[in-house]
């Protein structure tokens, strides 16, 4: 079985600064894949990233950063140079395979909501 | 690329009527779809998973005969939900499953809020 856990149910930052939305995850997979989605007010999922368990490099794509620390299992999604457009809120994911193959299912965390202040 | 859609964006009915909800892919063929709930402020709990062609996988505690999934072809999965009742009003949202070289990627449709009055 797999699970994920967001300990933040919400989070504050102030515009420009960044910010760590934490995720830990339990498994008994040897291979995974790690995703964090954006979820605005209007109710779209947003996929921002993702992180395979082999990689060996930590997965980047603009402004979001994936701190991904196997041992720990810990997969925390850092945002940069926070927007007013980033409040919403955020939600880790794992799947079974590291994308090679597929199990299917996606487990979601509980979420984390973002608000930015101006 | 790789849009999902979903029909309708919202609905409002009468409780006891069913309400049909379609999910498509609209640029590729997806084999594989998902059905997602989502109470207000909480996160995403998955229903089933819809394979074409074949009868759809019910997760536990998950009624399949007030939500009844079909799979009719490769870029549509449609979501009945039976004889409505308040406490089935949610966000309800689907995902298509793209295969690309071997990998799996899973794309959101916007998804579908219903209340049930």
């Amino acid at each position: 079985a797999q699970k994920i856990t967001q300990t933040q149910p919400g989070m504050f930052v102030q515009e420009k600064e960044a910010v760590t939305l934490d995720c830990t995850y339990d498994t008994s997979d040897q291979s995974y894949g790690l995703f964090w989605y954006k979820q605005p007010s209007s109710g779209e999922m947003i996929f921002l990233i993702y992180q395979g368990s082999y990689d060996e490099q930590n997965a980047t794509e603009g402004r979001y950063s994936l701190n991904f620390q196997k041992a720990r299992k810990s997969a925390n999604l850092v945002i940069s140079a926070s927007q007013l457009g980033d409040s919403a809120m955020y939600f880790c994911a794992m799947r079974g395979g590291a994308g090679g193959t597929s199990y299917g299912k996606l487990t979601f965390g509980q979420g984390t909501i973002l608000t930015v202040h101006p | 690329g790789a849009v999902v859609s979903q029909h309708p964006s919202w609905v409002i009915c009468k409780s006891g009527t069913s309400v049909k909800i379609e999910c498509r892919s609209l640029d590729f063929q997806a084999t594989t779809m998902f059905w997602y709930r989502q109470f207000p402020k909480q996160s995403l709990m998955l229903m089933a998973t819809s394979n074409e062609g074949s009868k759809a996988t019910y997760e536990q505690g998950v009624e399949k005969d007030k939500f009844l999934i079909n799979h009719a072809s490769l870029t549509l999965s449609t979501l009945t939900v039976t004889s409505a009742h308040p406490e089935d009003s949610s966000f309800y949202i689907c995902s298509a499953e793209m295969t690309t070289g071997g990998y799996y990627e899973q794309y959101f449709g916007p998804g579908t809020r219903l209340t049930v009055t």
